[in-house]
Protein backbone atom coordinates (compact mmCIF):
# COMPACT_ATOMS: atom_id res chain seq x y z
CA UNK A 1 0.00 0.00 0.00
CA UNK A 2 1.19 3.59 -0.90
CA UNK A 3 -0.04 5.06 2.62
CA UNK A 4 -2.02 7.87 3.10
CA UNK A 5 -1.41 10.36 0.13
CA UNK A 6 -1.72 13.97 0.25
CA UNK A 7 -1.78 16.54 -2.52
CA UNK A 8 -0.23 19.01 -2.90
CA UNK A 9 2.65 18.98 -0.97
CA UNK A 10 3.43 22.64 -0.65
CA UNK A 11 0.87 25.60 -1.34
CA UNK A 12 1.14 29.09 -1.40
CA UNK A 13 -1.36 31.60 -1.88
CA UNK A 14 -2.44 35.29 -1.77
CA UNK A 15 -5.20 35.74 1.05
CA UNK A 16 -8.59 35.52 0.20
CA UNK A 17 -7.83 32.80 -2.18
CA UNK A 18 -9.41 29.53 -1.84
CA UNK A 19 -7.20 26.63 -1.15
CA UNK A 20 -8.41 22.94 -1.92
CA UNK A 21 -6.62 20.48 -0.17
CA UNK A 22 -6.58 16.74 -0.72
CA UNK A 23 -6.14 12.92 1.12
CA UNK A 24 -6.11 9.36 0.09
CA UNK A 25 -6.40 7.24 2.48
CA UNK A 26 -5.10 4.14 3.02
CA UNK A 27 -7.71 1.27 1.48
CA UNK A 28 -10.19 -0.44 3.73
CA UNK A 29 -9.21 2.43 6.26
CA UNK A 30 -12.53 2.97 7.29
CA UNK A 31 -12.20 6.13 9.31
CA UNK A 32 -10.43 9.88 8.36
CA UNK A 33 -8.97 12.41 10.06
CA UNK A 34 -7.72 15.96 9.18
CA UNK A 35 -4.90 18.00 11.57
CA UNK A 36 -3.56 21.17 11.47
CA UNK A 37 -0.14 21.99 13.17
CA UNK A 38 1.59 25.07 14.11
CA UNK A 39 4.52 25.96 16.03
CA UNK A 40 2.10 27.79 18.24
CA UNK A 41 -1.05 25.41 18.67
CA UNK A 42 0.65 21.92 17.77
CA UNK A 43 -1.22 19.48 16.19
CA UNK A 44 -4.97 20.54 16.42
CA UNK A 45 -7.60 18.08 15.56
CA UNK A 46 -9.93 19.69 12.65
CA UNK A 47 -12.56 17.23 11.60
CA UNK A 48 -13.25 13.24 11.87
CA UNK A 49 -15.05 11.18 9.24
CA UNK A 50 -16.00 7.46 9.67
CA UNK A 51 -17.78 5.54 6.71
CA UNK A 52 -17.28 8.49 5.00
CA UNK A 53 -19.83 10.66 7.22
CA UNK A 54 -18.39 13.30 9.30
CA UNK A 55 -18.66 12.59 12.93
CA UNK A 56 -16.88 15.61 14.79
CA UNK A 57 -16.15 19.04 13.06
CA UNK A 58 -15.82 20.99 16.32
CA UNK A 59 -12.05 21.25 15.87
CA UNK A 60 -13.34 23.33 12.55
CA UNK A 61 -11.64 26.81 12.98
CA UNK A 62 -14.53 28.44 11.66
CA UNK A 63 -17.05 29.00 8.69
CA UNK A 64 -14.40 29.72 6.34
CA UNK A 65 -13.13 25.32 6.85
CA UNK A 66 -15.08 22.78 5.22
CA UNK A 67 -14.15 19.06 4.88
CA UNK A 68 -15.85 16.54 2.89
CA UNK A 69 -15.50 12.42 2.23
CA UNK A 70 -17.64 11.62 -1.13
CA UNK A 71 -16.52 8.16 -1.28
CA UNK A 72 -14.23 5.95 0.67
CA UNK A 73 -10.69 6.61 -1.64
CA UNK A 74 -10.92 10.47 -1.29
CA UNK A 75 -11.47 13.81 1.38
CA UNK A 76 -10.93 17.24 0.77
CA UNK A 77 -10.16 19.99 3.34
CA UNK A 78 -11.44 23.17 1.86
CA UNK A 79 -10.71 26.90 2.99
CA UNK A 80 -12.17 29.98 1.86
CA UNK A 81 -11.27 32.27 1.87
CA UNK A 82 -8.05 32.05 2.84
CA UNK A 83 -5.98 33.99 5.49
CA UNK A 84 -2.74 34.33 6.56
CA UNK A 85 -3.17 32.82 10.01
CA UNK A 86 -4.33 29.89 8.39
CA UNK A 87 -0.59 28.94 7.21
CA UNK A 88 0.12 25.55 8.75
CA UNK A 89 0.58 22.35 7.96
CA UNK A 90 -2.48 20.04 7.28
CA UNK A 91 -2.09 16.42 8.08
CA UNK A 92 -4.77 13.65 6.74
CA UNK A 93 -4.60 10.39 9.04
CA UNK A 94 -6.54 7.09 8.33
CA UNK A 95 -7.09 4.13 10.74
CA UNK A 96 -8.88 0.79 10.53
CA UNK A 97 -11.86 0.20 12.98
CA UNK A 98 -10.69 -3.43 13.26
CA UNK A 99 -7.19 -3.41 13.30
CA UNK A 100 -6.14 -6.09 16.08
CA UNK A 101 -3.05 -4.00 17.47
CA UNK A 102 -5.80 -1.89 19.20
CA UNK A 103 -7.26 1.74 19.10
CA UNK A 104 -5.50 4.53 17.73
CA UNK A 105 -3.41 3.30 15.10
CA UNK A 106 -3.39 6.10 12.81
CA UNK A 107 -1.63 6.25 9.59
CA UNK A 108 -0.27 9.88 8.58
CA UNK A 109 0.18 11.31 5.27
CA UNK A 110 3.21 13.53 4.41
CA UNK A 111 1.23 16.16 5.13
CA UNK A 112 0.42 19.93 3.18
CA UNK A 113 2.12 22.84 3.88
CA UNK A 114 -0.20 26.00 3.09
CA UNK A 115 1.57 29.57 3.20
CA UNK A 116 -1.21 31.88 3.08
CA UNK A 117 0.50 35.32 1.76
CA UNK B 1 -10.61 11.41 26.73
CA UNK B 2 -7.62 11.09 29.28
CA UNK B 3 -5.49 13.95 29.53
CA UNK B 4 -1.73 13.34 29.50
CA UNK B 5 1.48 14.95 31.19
CA UNK B 6 4.75 14.57 29.23
CA UNK B 7 8.33 16.48 29.75
CA UNK B 8 8.42 18.82 27.11
CA UNK B 9 12.03 17.96 25.70
CA UNK B 10 15.15 15.39 26.71
CA UNK B 11 18.77 15.39 26.15
CA UNK B 12 20.60 12.40 25.23
CA UNK B 13 24.30 10.82 23.66
CA UNK B 14 24.33 8.44 21.19
CA UNK B 15 24.18 4.90 22.73
CA UNK B 16 22.00 5.81 25.92
CA UNK B 17 18.93 4.31 26.84
CA UNK B 18 16.26 7.09 27.03
CA UNK B 19 13.14 6.33 28.97
CA UNK B 20 9.60 9.00 28.27
CA UNK B 21 6.84 9.36 31.31
CA UNK B 22 3.81 10.36 29.90
CA UNK B 23 1.32 10.70 33.27
CA UNK B 24 -2.90 10.23 32.59
CA UNK B 25 -4.07 9.94 35.98
CA UNK B 26 -7.53 10.10 35.12
CA UNK B 27 -7.04 6.83 32.80
CA UNK B 28 -10.39 4.93 32.03
CA UNK B 29 -10.69 0.86 32.16
CA UNK B 30 -10.93 0.39 28.43
CA UNK B 31 -8.02 3.06 27.31
CA UNK B 32 -5.21 1.93 25.56
CA UNK B 33 -1.70 3.98 25.49
CA UNK B 34 -0.18 4.94 22.08
CA UNK B 35 3.04 6.34 21.42
CA UNK B 36 3.96 8.79 18.37
CA UNK B 37 6.83 9.43 16.69
CA UNK B 38 7.30 13.06 14.28
CA UNK B 39 10.36 13.71 12.52
CA UNK B 40 10.33 17.43 10.93
CA UNK B 41 8.25 17.98 8.28
CA UNK B 42 6.43 14.53 8.08
CA UNK B 43 3.68 13.30 9.71
CA UNK B 44 3.27 11.40 13.00
CA UNK B 45 4.40 7.62 12.71
CA UNK B 46 3.04 4.97 15.31
CA UNK B 47 5.79 3.50 17.96
CA UNK B 48 3.78 1.11 20.05
CA UNK B 49 0.98 0.61 21.69
CA UNK B 50 0.18 -0.96 25.00
CA UNK B 51 -2.64 -1.55 28.15
CA UNK B 52 -1.03 -2.89 30.70
CA UNK B 53 2.40 -4.42 31.72
CA UNK B 54 5.06 -4.30 29.32
CA UNK B 55 4.99 -4.04 25.54
CA UNK B 56 8.75 -4.46 22.88
CA UNK B 57 9.21 -4.21 19.59
CA UNK B 58 11.64 -3.91 17.45
CA UNK B 59 12.09 -0.19 18.09
CA UNK B 60 11.31 0.53 21.60
CA UNK B 61 9.33 -0.92 24.73
CA UNK B 62 6.52 0.33 26.78
CA UNK B 63 6.13 0.14 30.52
CA UNK B 64 2.97 0.76 31.95
CA UNK B 65 2.92 0.17 36.14
CA UNK B 66 -0.54 -1.88 37.47
CA UNK B 67 -2.31 1.27 38.02
CA UNK B 68 -2.11 2.33 34.56
CA UNK B 69 -1.72 5.96 35.93
CA UNK B 70 1.58 6.60 33.27
CA UNK B 71 3.71 4.76 31.17
CA UNK B 72 7.20 4.93 29.99
CA UNK B 73 8.27 4.44 26.29
CA UNK B 74 12.07 3.18 26.50
CA UNK B 75 14.24 3.66 23.81
CA UNK B 76 17.31 1.54 23.73
CA UNK B 77 21.01 2.95 22.43
CA UNK B 78 19.48 5.85 20.65
CA UNK B 79 20.89 7.34 17.99
CA UNK B 80 21.51 10.63 16.05
CA UNK B 81 18.25 9.67 13.96
CA UNK B 82 15.75 9.19 17.17
CA UNK B 83 15.64 13.26 17.24
CA UNK B 84 11.87 13.77 17.30
CA UNK B 85 9.20 14.34 18.87
CA UNK B 86 7.44 11.93 20.98
CA UNK B 87 3.83 12.00 21.61
CA UNK B 88 1.89 9.76 24.31
CA UNK B 89 -1.96 9.42 23.93
CA UNK B 90 -4.79 7.77 25.77
CA UNK B 91 -7.94 6.84 24.19
CA UNK B 92 -10.48 3.90 24.39
CA UNK B 93 -10.59 1.20 21.77
CA UNK B 94 -12.15 2.18 18.40
CA UNK B 95 -11.81 5.34 19.54
CA UNK B 96 -13.30 8.47 16.90
CA UNK B 97 -11.20 11.23 18.64
CA UNK B 98 -7.34 10.95 18.34
CA UNK B 99 -6.35 14.22 20.69
CA UNK B 100 -2.59 14.87 20.47
CA UNK B 101 -0.77 16.86 23.94
CA UNK B 102 2.57 19.06 23.32
CA UNK B 103 4.28 15.82 23.13
CA UNK B 104 8.68 15.66 24.14
CA UNK B 105 11.34 16.81 21.86
CA UNK B 106 14.19 14.48 22.26
CA UNK B 107 17.61 15.42 21.05
CA UNK B 108 19.92 13.15 20.61
CA UNK B 109 23.74 14.73 20.86
CA UNK B 110 26.69 13.20 19.24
Amino acid sequence: DAGVIQSPRHEVTEMGQEVTLRCKPISGHDYLFWYRQTMMRGLELLIYFNNNVPIDDSGMPEDRFSAKMPNASFSTLKIQPSEPRDSAVYFCASRSRGESSGANVLTFGAGSRLTVL
Amino acid sequence: LAKTTQPISMDSYEGQEVNITCSHNNIATNDYITWYQQFPSQGPRFIIQGYKTKVTNEVASLFIPADRKSSTLSLPRVSLSDTAVYYCLVGPNNAGKSTFGDGTTLTVKP
